[in-house]
């Protein structure tokens, strides 16, 4: 069974700009949550979604923004691009929600703010 | 109410001997606490978890302390390899939910 996928790998923007990041959850996965990790912040939670509803948001601004498509691929968008928001983002799918011990992380997407 | 403290930030043990790493949480709401294992370049990848109603878990070399009354768990690796050298995280995740709340890493590296 493959395992999470997310694209693109590394991507390079500018501030300013805005940068959509997807994130293919393992098959028969319906549950799909993001997360940044940062050397100062570390890991943090972004949002959780399933059944493309959204069932739970951290504390980010609203630049940060996602959604689930019906196939239950995710897609993050950040907007305004600052040189902070530079980092691993990070997807993981479960089954369902509650099942933590069958969630997975994917590689990530690097991103780097120029 | 919802951090997760975790220490050391970073450890070296020699080849064989045992690797500990403590985290303690404040959310009374947490009932799952799972250990991540992560190499560079790569995302998290669960390492062994624990629920609230043992008190420890054993997995291979890996084991899980929990103390409930002290809301703090801990991560043993015993007979620590230099395979094992990598980033640790400890979690918290309330009942019906995904979210996960990390603690700040602790960089193991394990020496011949």
């Amino acid at each position: 069974k493959a395992g999470v996928t997310q694209t693109p790998r590394y991507l390079i923007k500018t501030r300013g700009q805005q940068v959509t990041l997807s994130c293919s959850p393992i098959s028969g996965h319906r549950s799909v949550s993001w997360y940044q990790q940062t050397p100062g912040q570390g890991l943090q939670f972004l949002f959780e979604y399933f059944s493309e509803t959204q069932r739970n948001k951290g504390n980010f601004p609203g630049r940060f923004s996602g959604r689930q498509f019906s196939n239950s691929r995710s897609e993050m968008n950040v907007s305004t691009l600052e040189l902070g928001d530079s980092a691993l983002y990070l997807c993981a799918s479960s089954p369902q929600p509650g099942q933590q011990e069958t969630q997975y992380f994917g590689p990530g997407t690097r991103l780097l703010v120029l | 109410q919802q951090q997760v403290k975790q220490s050391p930030q970073s450890l070296i043990v020699q080849k064989g001997g045992i690797s500990i790493i403590n985290c303690a949480y404040e959310n009374t709401a947490f009932d799952y606490f799972p250990w991540y294992q992560q190499f560079p370049g790569k995302g998290p990848a669960l390492l062994i978890a624990i629920r609230p109603d043992v008190s420890e878990k054993k997995e291979g070399r890996f084991t899980i302390s929990f103390n409930k009354s002290a809301k703090q768990f801990s991560l043993h690796i015993m007979d620590s390899q230099p395979g094992d050298s990598a980033t640790y995280f400890c979690a918290a995740s309330p009942t019906g939910g995904n979210k996960l709340t990390f603690g700040t890493g602790t960089q193991l590296k394990v020496e011949l």
